[in-house]
């Protein structure tokens, strides 16, 4: 019952460093996204996956990068990490098709940049 | 610009009253209306959904009431117990992309059943 695995659950960085985020789900959802939760605030879209090899912008996307080279994995990339990008990230995947097809969240990373 | 809105950052009800949860939006090409609850250090699960062609939509204790005309939706807990308290998100999509496209979330609701 593993559903969306989130790796690492931590992480400090300093200002400038890069790091990978990785999304794993096994539930062979088509769909896969990256969120990030601020204090205060809602869950805003960082990117999205609709398929394997394929991504898109969301609300937030500048600073991130992304890939999706499995259908499983979705990985998320700082490649010089900011104060600003302290936030706790959530990945988020669902099945293809129309109608009501709610999202599953992992347990998200904690990443604090200094 | 908030296109979903909780204007209730906390809620405090006693246990076994009844929960009343409210959301506002603004986009009305959303057509797809979802709760999540939220504890702490864990990721949102997904609670109940309604989709803008329902009025109201029940699920044992949990049930969704959209009103399209106001771009309003409430969720009801009854009886509220104890393990309900948490951070409740309203959450909103449009399905004219495909069903693909992400959620966008208002900012929470922190609910607390004291006893």
């Amino acid at each position: 019952n593993a559903g969306v695995t989130q790796t690492p659950k931590f992480r400090v960085l300093k200002t400038g460093q890069s790091m990978t985020l990785l999304c794993a789900q096994d539930m062979n959802h088509e769909y896969m996204y990256w969120y990030r939760q601020d204090p205060g605030m809602g869950l805003r879209l960082i990117h999205y996956s609709v398929g394997e090899g394929t991504t898109a912008k969301g609300e937030v996307p500048d600073g991130y990068n992304v890939s999706r080279l499995k259908k499983q994995n979705f990985l998320l990339g700082l490649e010089s990490a900011a104060p600003s990008q302290t936030s706790v990230y959530f990945c988020a995947s669902s099945p293809r098709g129309h109608g009501n097809q709610p999202q599953h969240f992992g347990d998200g990373t904690r990443l604090s940049i200094l | 610009d908030q296109q979903v809105k909780q204007n209730s950052p906390s809620l405090s009800v006693q246990e076994g009253r009844i929960s009343i949860l409210n959301c506002d939006y603004t986009n009305s090409m959303f057509d797809y209306f979802l709760w999540y609850k939220k504890y702490p250090a864990e990721g949102p699960t997904f609670l109940i959904s309604i989709s803008s062609i329902k009025d109201k939509n029940e699920d044992g204790r949990f049930t969704v009431f959209l009103n399209k005309s106001a771009k309003h939706l409430s969720l009801h807990i009854v009886p509220s117990q104890p393990g309900d308290s948490a951070v409740y998100f309203c959450a909103a999509t449009s399905y004219s992309g495909g069903g693909a496209d992400g959620l966008t979330f208002g900012k929470g609701t922190h609910l607390i059943i004291q006893p």
